[in-house]
């Protein structure tokens, strides 16, 4: 079966500083990864999509790393903001999943002033 | 803004009875997702409807059903309602079917059901 272990669970920074999210997924054959964002109560929205080819993709403070060889992708947040709150959901695809994604549980991340 | 609208933005509605979700997707998508998202849980994908063919199915019960109507939007009708149901309805859509990495996934603002 098809599982995206996101950590961890919850993460409270101070702004300004830095963060790695971390994902761990057994999806396999391998077709892309996602990063979202979940702000509370709406709905994600994407940051980044990475293909098995790349492995590394930024999005503005957002940096996504892939390592498709250990099935392992991170989310640095560089020095993060209080608007950064929110949900981190990493989203992995496959060949062989029809047209189903397989949804990480997140990382609700909170910035603090 | 994503493109996606979802009505209504809330419902509270008691067990037993019947609801109707509506999504309109961005102009020029194809592909319509509904996702399931319970309180302090992860998304679950329910259904996928491309231009009006039911695409792919997930976890959804059979107490669910969804439709996608020539104009493109979509329906999703939760009946038999019970207390569990109280979630987040998201709807996405997408130009295409696939879940190659250049077919993005735009995700609604959800309805929120509250199932009393």
């Amino acid at each position: 079966k098809n599982q995206v272990e996101q950590s961890p669970q919850s993460l409270i920074i101070l702004e300004g500083k830095n963060c790695t999210l971390q994902c761990n997924y057994t999806v396999s054959p391998f077709s892309n990864l996602r990063w979202y964002k979940q702000d509370t109560g709406r709905g994600p929205v994407s940051l980044t999509i990475m293909t098995f080819s790349e492995n590394t993709k930024s999005n503005g403070r957002y940096t996504a790393t892939l390592d498709a060889d250990t099935k392992q992708s991170s989310l640095h947040i560089t020095a993060s903001q209080l608007s950064d709150s929110a949900s981190y959901i990493c989203v992995v695809s496959d060949y062989n999943a029809g047209n189903m994604l397989t949804f990480g549980g997140g990382t609700r991340l909170m910035v603090k002033p | 803004d994503s493109g996606v609208t979802q009505t209504p933005k809330h419902l509270i509605t008691a067990t037993g009875q019947r609801v109707t979700l509506r999504c309109s997707p961005r102009s020029g998508d194809l592909s319509v997702y509904w996702y399931q998202q319970s309180l302090d849980q992860g998304l679950q994908f329910l259904i996928q409807y491309y231009n009006g063919e039911e695409r792919a199915k997930g976890n959804i019960l059979e107490r669910f059903s969804a439709q996608q109507f020539p104009d493109l939007h979509s329906e999703l009708n939760l009946s038999s309602l019970e207390l569990g149901d109280s979630a987040l309805y998201f709807c996405a859509s997408s130009v295409s079917s696939g879940t190659s990495g250049s077919n993005e996934q735009f995700f609604g603002p959800g309805t929120r059901l509250t199932v009393l």
